[in-house]
């Protein structure tokens, strides 16, 4: 498997509130993204890098901010969080063309 | 329309069946289709690439047709441990390999 990093696993925390979701990757992949994944909707796209300092937003991406300083690291922020951030994180990474994944941040906004 | 779009599910079926997914993108310049597999809470993993030409990998057949913008993804011999969510995902054009995830659907094998 990837080497792929998610940290914290699991986080509550209370609205208003700032949140930093780390993913770190050792595979030296130049593409990461950050996904949300909530029932009824799959996977959707909050922000992806496609190199140091390189981010773009995907879908889903009001109330999120992202930072890639180094390869290896693709922060993820909510600046205020609110109820509706409440979901299940995933961090990714591909080389050429499969995607591999993060195990996931469970984050309660209460 | 969302980019990429799934039969929502659940399949329920008996040990041994045949089941078949589909699968339809709205970007007609993607490039690349994959079909994940993913267990409840778990991440999602790569369960086969789909190429042009159709591939198989054991019990599992991938098509595409791009003319119809349609992926499909067939499980022979259904298992007990086959159950979990299908993700159908699109790689997006523009040099940023930006990939796309349908909603998922979900099978349910049972004895």
């Amino acid at each position: 498997d990837a080497g792929i990093t998610q940290s914290p696993r699991h986080k509550v925390t209370e609205t208003g509130t700032p949140v930093t979701l780390r993913c770190h990757q050792t595979e030296n992949h130049r593409y990461m993204y950050w996904y949300r994944q909530d029932p009824g909707h799959g996977l959707r796209l909050i922000h992806y890098s496609y190199g140091v300092k390189d981010t773009d937003k995907g879908e889903v991406s009001d109330g999120y901010s992202v930072s890639r300083s180094k390869t290896e690291d693709f922060l993820l922020t909510l600046e205020s969080a609110t109820s509706s951030q409440t979901s299940v994180y995933f961090c990714a990474t591909t080389g050429d063309t499969e995607a591999f994944f993060g195990q996931g941040t469970r984050l309660t906004v209460v | 329309r969302k980019e990429v779009e799934q039969d929502p599910g659940p399949f329920n079926v008996p040990e041994g069946a045949t089941v078949a997914f589909n699968c339809t993108y709205s970007n007609s310049a993607s490039q690349s289709f994959f079909w994940y597999r993913q267990d409840c809470r778990k991440e999602p993993k790569l369960l086969m690439s789909v190429y042009s030409s159709g591939n198989e990998d054991g019990r599992f057949t991938a098509q595409l047709n791009r003319a119809s913008q349609y992926i499909s993804l067939l499980i022979r011999d259904s298992k007990l441990s086959d159950s979990a969510t299908y993700l159908c995902v699109v790689n997006t054009p523009g040099g940023y390999n930006k990939l796309i995830f349908g909603a998922g659907t979900r099978l349910a094998v049972h004895p």
